[in-house]
């Protein structure tokens, strides 16, 4: 079955380090995207990517970064800049809307990181 | 300021009651989600809507484009049913990223047998 694996589900970080989570879909979709969740808080939008090799930040890069050199993987690398990494990480995917046309995203189970 | 609104942000039901979750939010938008996020983390689609109503099992939404408002209806709450139900919106704001979403900050759902 056609689905985003994240791994892995936890994550521990020592301080000043940098840390890489792990998205691939087998979807054929364009479009990943990737979010972070807080308690309380809604998803918001850490990197998008929409074709291979091109991403763009989204409301909250700062001390992140990823690559997309492969259509079905879209790896995120926590840097030690990012000063409060423990979150809930989620990887979505989804066709290029076409005009007028939407498509649904799907979700990855999550990593959880935390800092030792 | 949140682009999407969701309320209650927690719900309680006993087993076969009639569940509403209500999404409200401030943008023009080209869809809505409804989404299910599970105790564990992962996140399901249950709707994508953009004008009307929808239907699959025990589960209804609906929308209102001109009052900026959806509604996720469960009838015959189960226990099951217990997650996170989050609303996101898709703008329709040509400038804005093609695909990416604004999300509610969700409604926990409780349902006791």
């Amino acid at each position: 079955d056609g689905g985003i694996t994240q791994s892995p589900k936890y994550l521990f970080r020592k301080e000043g380090q940098n840390v890489t989570l792990s998205c691939e879909q087998n979807l054929n979709h364009d479009a990943m995207y990737w979010y972070r969740q807080d308690p309380g808080q809604g998803l918001r939008l850490i990197y998008y990517s929409q074709i291979v090799n091109d991403f763009q930040k989204g409301d909250i890069a700062e001390g992140y970064s990823v690559s997309r050199e492969k259509k079905e993987s879209f790896p995120l690398t926590v840097t030690s800049a990012q000063k409060n990494p423990t979150a809930f990480y989620l990887c979505a995917s989804s066709s290029i809307p076409g005009q007028g046309y939407n498509q649904p995203q799907h979700f990855g189970d999550g990593t959880r990181l935390s800092i030792l | 300021k949140n682009e999407v609104e969701q309320s209650p942000q927690n719900l309680t039901a006993q087993e076969g009651e009639f569940i509403t979750i209500n999404c409200s939010y401030s943008v023009g938008i080209s869809a809505l989600h409804w989404l299910q996020q599970h105790p564990g983390g992962g996140i399901v689609s249950l709707f994508m809507l953009s004008s009307g109503k929808k239907k699959h099992g025990r589960l209804i939404a609906t929308i209102n484009i001109q009052e900026k408002h959806s509604s996720l209806h469960i009838t015959a709450s189960h226990p099951r049913d217990s997650a996170v139900y989050i609303c996101a919106v898709r703008p329709a704001d040509r400038g804005s990223t093609l695909g990416r979403l604004y999300f509610g900050r969700g409604t926990q759902l409780t349902v006791w047998p």
